[in-house]
């Protein structure tokens, strides 16, 4: 089975604090996404990866960037973390075929105070 | 511009009754593929069912089942003989072909509870 793991499940942060959220997963996937999920807005594409070093803006990257170092290994930082990004955060990734799903981590909860 | 719209925020269905999910999805592509995902209170999406474009047929896993109209661009999701563990968030999702890779995009969601 697909295992794409998100390492922390609860977060509160400070205000101005920078905040690194992490997934891996192990499935020799291409392509890596961060997304945002809110009520009543459904998932929101922050970035996305779809190879080793690079990335690309999804549909709300302000205040968000990324970093993939490595294949398996997909981050999100932010860099000064502000109340209005108290949020559920979901990693996945996918394989770069058309029509291949997409697998989701277990999402991370981050609240900022 | 590619969106996918779930008009239903929110649906209750008694265990064992018939409910089904709308979606309805916009797009100038002629081939594409179209998927349902869980998300049960756990928060880890699942994938529940999944639909390519240019298959006339409509796909079938056990109890779920998809409406898949072309032509309206209507995507809906059928639950049959419904059971507690059906109660999640239901998300219709589309996938496109961007500069040559997948990009995806997602309804708003449909929660669904199912009462016993």
């Amino acid at each position: 089975d697909v295992k794409v793991t998100q390492s922390s499940r609860y977060l509160v942060k400070r205000t101005g604090e920078k905040v690194f959220l992490e997934c891996v997963q192990d499935m020799d996937h291409e392509n890596m996404f961060w997304y945002r999920q809110d009520p009543g807005l459904g998932l929101r594409l922050i970035y996305f990866s779809y190879d080793v070093k690079m990335k690309e803006k999804g549909d709300i990257p302000e205040g968000y960037s990324v970093s993939r170092e490595k294949k398996e290994r997909f981050s999100l930082i932010l860099e000064s973390a502000s109340t209005n990004q108290t949020s559920m955060y979901l990693c996945a990734s996918s394989p770069d075929r058309v029509g291949n799903t997409i697998y989701f981590g277990e999402g991370s909860w981050l609240t900022v105070v | 511009a590619q969106t996918v719209t779930q008009s239903q925020p929110e649906m209750s269905v008694q265990e064992a009754e018939t409910v089904t999910l709308s979606c309805t999805y916009d797009t100038s592509e002629s081939n594409y593929y179209l998927f349902w995902y869980k998300q049960p209170p756990s928060r880890q999406m699942i994938l529940v069912i999944r639909q390519e474009a240019y298959k006339q047929q409509n796909a079938t896993e056990n109890r779920f089942s998809v409406n898949f109209q072309k032509a309206a661009k209507s995507f809906s999701l059928k639950i049959s003989d419904s059971q507690l563990g059906d109660t999640a968030m239901y998300f219709c999702a589309f996938i496109s072909r961007v500069y040559n890779f997948n990009k995806f995009y997602f309804g708003s969601g449909t929660k669904l509870n199912v009462k016993p």
